[in-house]
């Protein structure tokens, strides 16, 4: 079965440092989703990437899955404490309408 | 983005009671809506697959008979954990595909389940 494995587990930065969020996958994936999450609380969407090579930014957050579709990176530049919570890699187990394998997530803490 | 809805969003029930979960997608219809579960400080694990107008599939290790599941219409999925006791406490949170385009999945806001 295909796994998701994120690192690191957890990372503490200084607010205003850069920081890399890596997802490696077991298989080639089909699709690689980027989610944020505060505990207890749902998911919010940061960006999908479909292509080898793609890139995605959005405000601070640049996300990049590599050519061979198997790892993909989450960049946060000038951290704040907003960016704090659990950053979740999620990618589908097969192309079309199906369920996504979650990685174990990465919690973020973003201290003044 | 298309919009999926869960309620209730909190609840708490004593041991031995059943609840209902809903979710619903607001703006387009579903054939098939996936329910996940969260432990603490863990990640979204797939329970069970809910498809319209058939019987739901299963993870291993789900039981069909606790977590039941009824996909009656084109944007409504619910999740009846019957019988509940305190390990079932857990986030439960759906998600469902526009079936447009990339396939995308939208997650509800998610209901976090507490049993005493």
């Amino acid at each position: 079965s295909q796994e998701l494995e994120q690192s690191p587990q957890s990372l503490i930065v200084q607010e205003g440092k850069n920081l890399t969020i890596n997802c490696t996958s077991s298989k080639t994936l089909y699709g690689l989703y980027w989610y944020k999450q505060k505990y207890g609380e749902g998911l919010i969407f940061l960006m999908m990437l479909q292509k080898g090579g793609e890139e995605k930014s959005h405000e601070k957050i640049t996300a990049k899955l590599d050519e061979k579709k198997q790892q993909s990176s989450l960049h946060i530049t000038a951290s704040q404490p907003s960016h704090a919570g659990i950053y979740l890699c999620g990618a589908p187990l097969m192309s079309g309408n199906t369920p996504l394998v979650f990685g174990k997530g990465t919690r973020l803490s973003v201290i003044a | 983005g298309a919009v999926v809805s869960q309620h209730p969003s909190r609840v708490i029930c004593k041991s031995g009671t059943s609840v209902k979960i809903e979710c619903r997608s607001l703006d387009f219809q579903a054939t098939t809506m996936f329910w996940y579960r969260q432990f603490p400080k863990k990640s979204l694990m797939l329970m069970a697959t809910s498809n319209e107008g058939s019987k739901a599939t299963y993870e291993q290790g789900v039981e069909k008979d606790k977590f039941l599941i009824n996909h009656a219409s084109l944007t409504l999925s619910t999740l009846t954990v019957t019988s509940a006791h305190p390990e079932d406490s857990s986030f439960y949170i759906c998600s469902a595909s526009t079936q447009r385009g990339n396939n995308e999945q939208f997650f509800g806001p998610g209901t976090r389940l507490t049993v005493l």
